[in-house]
């Protein structure tokens, strides 16, 4: 059973389309986030909900909606897609414990727009 | 802040060879500390971890130290193989801010000739 899955794996689109990524996950985690990788795959946090609530949203252009109907799952939606937001898209969860936080990954989402 | 330090690649060694990949952090508190692995093509994968001072974290004969002298949590593997080839994330957690801070490298990059 796949703890984190998203959905699509491999995503090619036009510039100027609105497309989604679907991300659930069967963990019970009360924490998802949504990471951004780029082509010398330096992560960056982009979303992260906690039990439905955003708490954090980094400097994302706000073409960029994520979207939490229950705590299992966040989806992203992209809005007039960009040659930029070309790259890979990882959604992910964890749950705070007395060891922290330990974050597990979905196999993400390689998104090419051209 | 917290902040997560780690040696730029890419690490390129012979199979059989010894592996240490540094990793130093800053942190106000005390946090948990791991290494994550990022095959070709796929998510990434929780290594190893460590949750305390001189803790030990081990899996796949690799090995990482939590050392609060120096803030180090070296990743070290005896014997590399051309299946270890991947980018390899070190992370902290702080138990004791809020839910999302997860703070990772920027990642290694190690490639192993056979």
């Amino acid at each position: 059973d796949t703890a984190v899955s998203q959905t699509p794996k491999y995503l090619v689109t036009q510039m100027g389309n609105d497309k989604s990524i679907k991300c659930e996950q069967n963990l019970g985690h009360d924490t998802m986030y949504w990471y951004k990788q780029d082509s010398k795959k330096f992560l960056k946090i982009m979303f992260s909900y906690n039990n439905k609530e955003l708490i954090i949203n980094e400097t994302v252009p706000n073409r960029f909606s994520p979207k939490s109907p229950d705590k299992a799952h966040l989806n992203l939606h992209i809005n007039s897609l960009e040659l930029g937001d070309s790259a890979v898209y990882f959604c992910a969860s964890s749950q705070e414990d007395r060891d922290g936080n330990t974050i597990y990954f979905g196999e993400g989402s390689w998104l090419t727009v051209v | 802040g917290n902040s997560v330090t780690q040696m730029e690649g890419p690490v390129t060694l012979s199979e059989e060879a010894f592996l240490t990949i540094n990793c130093t952090y800053t942190a106000t508190g005390y946090p948990s500390l791991f290494w994550y692995v990022q095959y070709p093509g796929e998510g990434l994968q929780l290594l190893l971890k460590a949750t305390k001072a001189d803790d030990k974290g081990s899996n796949k004969g690799f090995e990482a130290t939590y050392r609060k002298e120096t803030t180090s949590f070296h990743l070290e593997k005896g014997s590399v193989q051309v299946s270890d080839s991947a980018v390899y994330f070190c992370a902290l957690s702080d138990p004791g801010s809020s839910a999302s801070k997860i703070i990772f490298g920027s990642g290694t990059r190690l490639s192993i000739r056979p």
